[in-house]
């Protein structure tokens, strides 16, 4: 089955500084690949999300690249503020599956 | 109605009581969901329903019984529980639009606490 691979664990950044956080997955048929934030004690939101058929994709501060051939993906963050500090959960899933797979979670921390 | 909304919001039982968590969403989805979430851990897909059928269990317990009455409703049963059970427990639900992998759209989730 696949398996997602997050790092770093936890991740501290100065208030406008750039953070990254990247996932690797095992299965070469996976190819949905969402991005949820989860401030404590609040469900899980969905910030971006990428489909294999796509390299890259931004929305203002948050951007999401794939590379299908190493099999991994990233989250950038650019101009952090503290509001982005959350953990950030990674996952993928395949084609004609329901199940998503999620990476272990990093703790981003934004400090002022 | 953008969101998905469970009930309660806390919930402790001790472990020899018979309750259960409810899922609701009106935005016409057709796949719902049941997670469980331990402290800084990723949320762990339990239940999947499609279409009102139990398409995925990830080999839960039989203690958790999930049920989907119609197409917006997803309730957990709950019995005979154990105090390692306690935990945040999640529902989610995505479009299902012809098989395609769908963004999932998680509830508040329900705290539960087995003592």
């Amino acid at each position: 089955g696949e398996n997602v691979e997050q790092h770093p664990s936890t991740l501290s950044v100065q208030e406008g500084d750039s953070a990254v956080i990247k996932c690797t997955y095992s299965d070469s048929a996976s190819n949905y690949f969402p991005w949820y934030k989860q401030e404590l004690g609040k469900r899980p939101q969905l910030i971006i999300d990428i489909r294999s058929n796509v390299g890259e994709k931004k929305d203002q501060r948050i951007a999401v690249t794939l590379n299908k051939t190493a099999k991994h993906f990233s989250l950038h963050i650019t101009e952090t503020q503290p509001e982005d500090s959350a953990v950030y959960f990674c996952a993928a899933s395949t084609e004609y599956g329901n199940k998503l797979v999620f990476g272990a979670g990093t703790i981003l921390r934004v400090k002022s | 109605d953008t969101e998905v909304t469970q009930t309660p919001k806390h919930l402790v039982m001790g472990m020899t009581n018979k309750k259960s968590l409810k899922c609701e969403q009106h935005m016409g989805h057709r796949a719902m969901y049941w997670y469980k979430q331990k402290a800084k851990k990723p949320p762990e897909l339990m239940f999947v329903y499609s279409y009102e059928k139990l398409s995925i269990n990830e080999s839960v317990p039989s203690r958790f019984s999930p049920e989907c009455p119609n197409s917006s409703l997803l309730n957990l049963h709950l019995h005979a529980l154990q105090p390692e059970d306690s935990a945040l427990y999640l529902c989610a639900s995505s479009p299902q639009r012809g098989g395609r992998a769908d963004t999932q759209y998680f509830g508040p989730g329900t705290r539960l606490t087995v003592l």
